[in-house]
């Protein structure tokens, strides 16, 4: 079982939907969590982060966190064809202090 | 912003070379890594840092090797490139203060022929 597991995609969303990311992870010790966004051929770049149970909220982006349930989703408003991307769930486990990623989940936003 | 910077942005090189990627932050993290990424694929760790003369093999067995001698410059270096060698390496740096946050530079695209 990967330590962070994401649904590869592609998830494809009308433009002006809501695109919901899911991840899950095992590391029942981990602390902090990430989502980067990484358009196709180059590198990722951080959009969220989230520490504690529950929604932040950033612009159009919701990261959720239900750490009893191992899991943290991400929720974009109001897509625009911009949004077109892979998007990353990190996880920084409880030792070493190294993040984990997962595959990623593609997302097609189409006009 | 974000001051990291990797060079060269893309190599080919043949069979048996020794090459270096470049990595160099302006930041002044203490943190820095080298992950591995074939198109479509997952990140995979092979390196990291936790500061000068430190380095640490990452979650993914790598023939390549790294050196820490200044804050600022994390280089890769690979004896001898193989086909098997090819891949999009990606270079990343954090503040030690802790949070993970990630930096990424542009990475290196690298085929050897």
């Amino acid at each position: 079982q990967k330590e962070v597991e994401q649904n590869s995609g592609p998830l494809s969303v009308p433009e002006g939907a809501i695109a919901s990311l899911n991840c899950t992870y095992s590391d029942r010790g981990s602390q902090s969590f990430f989502w980067y966004r990484q358009y196709s051929g180059k590198s990722p770049e951080l959009i969220m982060s989230i520490y504690s149970n529950g929604d932040k909220e950033d612009g159009r982006f919701t990261a959720q966190l239900n750490k009893a349930s191992q899991y943290v989703s991400l929720l974009i408003r109001d897509s625009q064809p911009s949004d077109s991307a892979t998007y990353l769930c990190a996880v920084n486990g409880d030792a070493g202090n190294k993040l984990t990623f997962g595959g990623g989940t593609r997302v097609l936003v189409k006009p | 912003e974000a001051d990291i910077y990797q060079t060269p942005r893309y190599l080919v090189i043949g069979t048996g070379k020794k090459i270096t990627l470049e990595c160099s932050q302006t930041m002044g993290h203490d943190k820095m890594y080298w992950y591995q990424q074939d198109p479509g694929m997952e990140l995979h760790l092979i390196h990291y840092s936790y500061g000068v003369n430190s380095t640490e093999k990452g979650d993914l067995s790598s023939e390549s090797t790294v050196s820490r001698i200044r804050t600022e410059h994390f280089p890769l270096t690979l004896e001898s490139a193989r086909p098997s060698h090819t891949s999009q390496y990606l270079c990343a740096s954090s503040d030690a203060q802790g949070n993970e946050k990630l930096f990424f530079g542009s990475g290196t695209q690298l085929s050897v022929l």
